[in-house]
């Protein structure tokens, strides 16, 4: 079964700093990691996919990495913003497998 | 708004009433998921369609469960005689097929209660 392992499990920022979340999974046998958004009470926002032959991903001040024979993913947030508070969540997709397994989430606050 | 759209946003419900949710995924997406979340923890798997099969289900899904897709499009999760500890967020997804792009899209979820 795929663990997905989340650290830290809630940080706070001042503003401007930047963000780094990571991400650990037991399987490397892994098709794809996406890392989502989350408000509270609302649904998942999908920021970034890595597909597992891709070492990193970027889009605007976010950059995944993806490091298979470690099971690890990290998630760089470059000059947080009080907008960047939420929770992200990481989850793995397995080949031969349909389900996303997902982390419990990094809480995040950035300050102003 | 061509995402994910799910409904009601909220249900709160007496213990022992049926429930039904409805998820309209994105129209070229042939999978679809269902994913419940609990306060503090990560979503997890309910059940897989891809086009009106249903593929694969947790245990999670109990018998009181049920999901349809009837003609590959919207789906309906149904909870019977619900209990207190099916209060939770149902978060559905969809994704274009395997071999393709397959970024699942979620929607903005569905709250239950039961009271």
């Amino acid at each position: 079964k795929q663990e997905v392992t989340q650290i830290p499990a809630a940080l706070s920022v001042p503003e401007g700093e930047n963000l780094v979340l990571n991400c650990s999974f037991t399987d490397s046998a892994i098709y794809n990691l996406q890392w989502f958004r989350q408000d509270p009470g609302k649904g998942l926002t999908s920021l970034l996919l890595i597909q597992s032959s891709q070492r990193e991903q970027t889009s605007g001040r976010l950059n995944a990495s993806l490091d298979k024979s470690s099971g690890r993913s990290t998630l760089y947030i470059a000059a947080s913003q009080p907008g960047d508070s939420a929770t992200y969540l990481c989850a793995v997709l397995l080949y031969g497998n349909n389900r996303l397994a997902f982390g419990k989430g990094n809480q995040v606050v950035v300050i102003p | 708004d061509t995402g994910v759209s799910q409904n009601p946003r909220h249900k709160i419900t007496k213990r022992g009433q049926n429930v039904t949710f409805r998820c309209d995924p994105i129209s070229e997406h042939n999978r679809l998921y269902w994913y419940r979340q609990t306060l503090g923890q990560g979503p997890e798997f309910l059940t897989y369609f891809q086009n009106e099969a249903q593929l694969e289900k947790s245990r999670l899904l109990s018998d009181r469960f049920s999901a349809e897709r009837p003609k590959g499009s919207f789906s309906t999760l149904e909870i019977q005689r619900t209990e207190q500890g099916d209060s939770a967020m149902y978060l559905c997804a969809s994704s274009l097929p395997r071999g393709e792009n397959t970024e699942a899209f979620f929607g903005q979820g569905t709250r239950l209660t039961v009271v």
